[in-house]
């Protein structure tokens, strides 16, 4: 089946480290986001990727870096420069965001915690 | 810049009362407006796209609306499953961007 993963479900992370959540969609998508989500709030755009070796900065880079080496891979490194990264982290993909209102697709998230 | 604004934040309806959620919106040109369903811990599931104003679309007891600046989800008879997050997003005609609003947290009681 086709679809998008996270992964872990869950992650911890002590103060001063940095970790990296995985994001894979084999749907064959051009473009791939990361939103954050705070507990009652909706998604905050990250960064984002149209194209393989390309991305931009969304509405709240700061602390955060990412890479598309390949069309299918999208990891999200939160460095210890984000100061309150505890947060639930969500992927998502579309087909092609040129085409009149195609959807995005998203993962299950990642849940992380500063401990 | 997009913007994206929901009303009301949460909503509590008895079963079988029916409702309207509403999206409000500003983009410089509209390419396509979303609606997502987010249960507790889970990532959003697709409901429905609209794309110009006059367009609904409906799926069982939901039915979306679009005019120019806003969108309805218009709930009939809710049932206690439909209790979720419903998220309004907007893309814009420019660009890849996808800037979701808030999220309306809708609880309906058996």
């Amino acid at each position: 089946d086709g679809g998008i993963t996270q992964s872990p479900k869950y992650l911890f992370r002590k103060e001063g480290q940095n970790v990296t959540l995985s994001c894979e969609q084999n749907l064959n998508h051009d473009a791939m986001y990361w939103y954050r989500q705070d507990p009652g709030q909706g998604l905050r755009l990250i960064y984002y990727s149209q194209i393989v070796n390309d991305f931009q900065k969304g509405d709240i880079a700061e602390g955060y870096s990412v890479s598309r080496e390949k069309k299918e891979s999208f990891p999200l490194t939160v460095t210890s420069a984000q100061k309150n990264p505890t947060a639930f982290y969500l992927c998502a993909s579309i087909k092609d965001p040129r085409l009149l209102g195609t959807e995005a697709f998203f993962g299950q998230g990642t849940r992380l915690t500063v401990v | 810049e997009d913007q994206v604004t929901q009303s009301p934040e949460a909503l509590r309806l008895q079963e079988g009362e029916s409702s309207s959620l509403n999206c409000s919106y500003t983009v410089s040109g509209l390419r396509g407006l979303f609606w997502y369903r987010q249960d507790p811990g889970k990532g959003p599931e697709f409901l429905f796209t609209l794309y110009s104003a006059g367009e609904e679309k409906e799926k069982e007891r939901l039915k979306a609306t679009l005019t120019k600046k806003e969108s309805f989800l218009h709930i009939t008879a809710p049932k206690p499953e439909d209790s979720a997050t419903y998220l309004c997003a907007v893309q814009e005609t420019s660009g890849s961007r996808l800037t979701f609003g808030e999220g309306t947290q809708l609880t309906v009681n058996p």
